[in-house]
């Protein structure tokens, strides 16, 4: 079975930090994606990644930027944290884009104070 | 931009009985649409992929159809049970974003 970790499944953070959110998968998996995850508004894609330091913006990418060094891992960045940013991050995997499943981590609950 | 609409928040069904879970899409014609299903706390698990050219998909009790005219998928479970109560949601592929609904959560009463 394909595995995806995040690295926290809670941080507390306070605003005006540089945030670190790390995901590693599992299965060689050649894209990778961040999502926030807020009530009433589901899943959004902030940014994936379809090749090592290769990444597109998703739907809202600002005040965030990801690092792909490694095929297997997917860091996401908060430059500087906001509180309205505090949010559900899920991170994914895929063998390809559309035609194939996702596999997500867990999630990271994100509060900014 | 695309929009994703579930056909409600909530779904309260008896067990045995078949839930049937709506999924609206406009904008875009998407060449697949898949399925997730999500419990509290955890990240949503793949279910269900269909293709554009596909009218229906099947999985054990589960039950997928496609239509594109009408851009709707509407997702079925059969018999069902109170370990099907869940939030669905589907999701697809416009250009290079991938979008979700906002998931419809289904509770299965004993």
């Amino acid at each position: 079975d394909v595995k995806v970790t995040q690295s926290s499944r809670y941080l507390v953070k306070r605003t005006g930090e540089k945030v670190f959110l790390e995901c590693v998968q599992d299965m060689d998996h050649e894209n990778m994606f961040w999502y926030r995850q807020d009530p009433g508004l589901g899943l959004r894609l902030i940014y994936f990644s379809y090749d090592v330091k290769m990444k597109e913006k998703g739907d809202i990418p600002e005040g965030y930027s990801v690092s792909r060094e490694k095929k297997e891992r997917f860091s996401l960045i908060l430059e500087s944290a906001s509180t309205n940013q505090t949010s559900m991050y899920l991170c994914a995997s895929s063998l390809g884009y559309s035609n194939q499943p996702q596999h997500f981590g867990d999630g990271t609950r994100l509060s900014i104070l | 931009s695309q929009k994703i609409e579930q056909n409600s928040e909530a779904l309260n069904i008896q067990e045995g009985k078949t839930a049937t879970l709506t999924c609206n899409y406009t904008n875009y014609s998407p060449a697949y649409l898949q399925w997730y299903r999500q419990d509290p706390g955890r990240g949503p698990v793949f279910l269900l992929l269909i293709r554009e050219n596909e009218k229906e998909k099947r999985k054990e009790r589960l039950k997928v159809t496609f239509d594109t005219t009408l851009k709707q998928s509407l997702f079925h479970i059969t018999a069902s049970q109170p370990a099907d109560s869940a939030t669905y949601l589907c999701a697809l592929a416009a250009g290079n974003q991938f979008y979700f609904g906002t998931g419809t959560s289904l509770t299965v009463i004993p």
